[in-house]
């Protein structure tokens, strides 16, 4: 069965610090892979997505991350966080070209960014 | 653009009762989604609907709840009897098919 991993489940970080999350998921096939941020009390937002090309792909605030296929990884990255980046985020994946628009969630990485 | 609506967006009511959740789907949308989010378990998706048709609902806690989308704009999720364990944000959330999910402001659900 399909599955996401994200390894930090509480990360610290002072302002200006550079942030790295890390997110592995368990599908031999073709992928969608997404971020998505929840700020505290709020719903979910798509943070970035990858479906084919470039494999490094920017999203918004600043915030990138790496398709790498043979490791299964989908690592988000911030050069330089700010308090306003704290927040959860999860790491999600679906199959591409599949005929449900199901996503697998990784349990979430909650961020505190200390100013 | 109207994102995905909820309502209520704060319930608190007492163990035993009904509770109705509604969620209206960004027009266009063919997917509709019910999770559950709550400090012990995280993220749960509990049922989703693939052109009003429930595809998968094996997140569905047990037959205390249930899940209706009888069109294209309107989903609801009943929770009867409620009990206090059900106490947790619901989210609903919208996609077209292989597009991001757009998640609607959740119902923040207490049962006392």
């Amino acid at each position: 069965a399909q599955s996401v991993s994200q390894h930090n489940h509480h990360v610290i970080l002072s302002e200006a610090a550079s942030l790295e999350l890390g997110c592995n998921y368990s599908y031999g096939g073709t992928v969608n892979l997404f971020w998505y941020v929840q700020y505290p009390g709020q719903h979910l937002q798509l943070l970035l997505k990858y479906f084919s090309g470039d494999p490094l792909v920017k999203g918004i605030k600043g915030f990138e991350a790496e398709f790498i296929k043979s490791k299964f990884s989908f690592n988000l990255r911030k050069p330089s966080v700010q308090w306003s980046d704290t927040a959860e985020y999860f790491c999600a994946v679906n199959l591409y070209g599949g005929a449900t628009n199901k996503l697998i969630f990784g349990t979430g990485t909650l961020l505190a960014v200390q100013p | 653009d109207a994102g995905v609506i909820q309502s209520p967006r704060h319930e608190v009511t007492e163990m035993g009762q009904e509770v109705t959740l509604r969620c209206k789907p960004i027009s266009g949308h063919n997917s509709l989604f019910w999770y559950r989010q709550t400090m012990m378990r995280g993220l749960e998706l509990l049922i989703y609907f693939n052109n009003n048709v429930p595809i998968d609902d094996s997140g569905m806690p047990e037959d205390r709840f249930s899940a209706k989308m009888p069109n294209a704009s309107f989903s609801t999720l009943k929770i009867q009897p409620s009990e206090p364990r059900d106490s947790a944000v619901y989210f609903c959330a919208s996609s077209r098919s292989n597009q991001p999910q757009h998640f609607g402001d959740g119902t923040r659900l207490s049962i006392l």
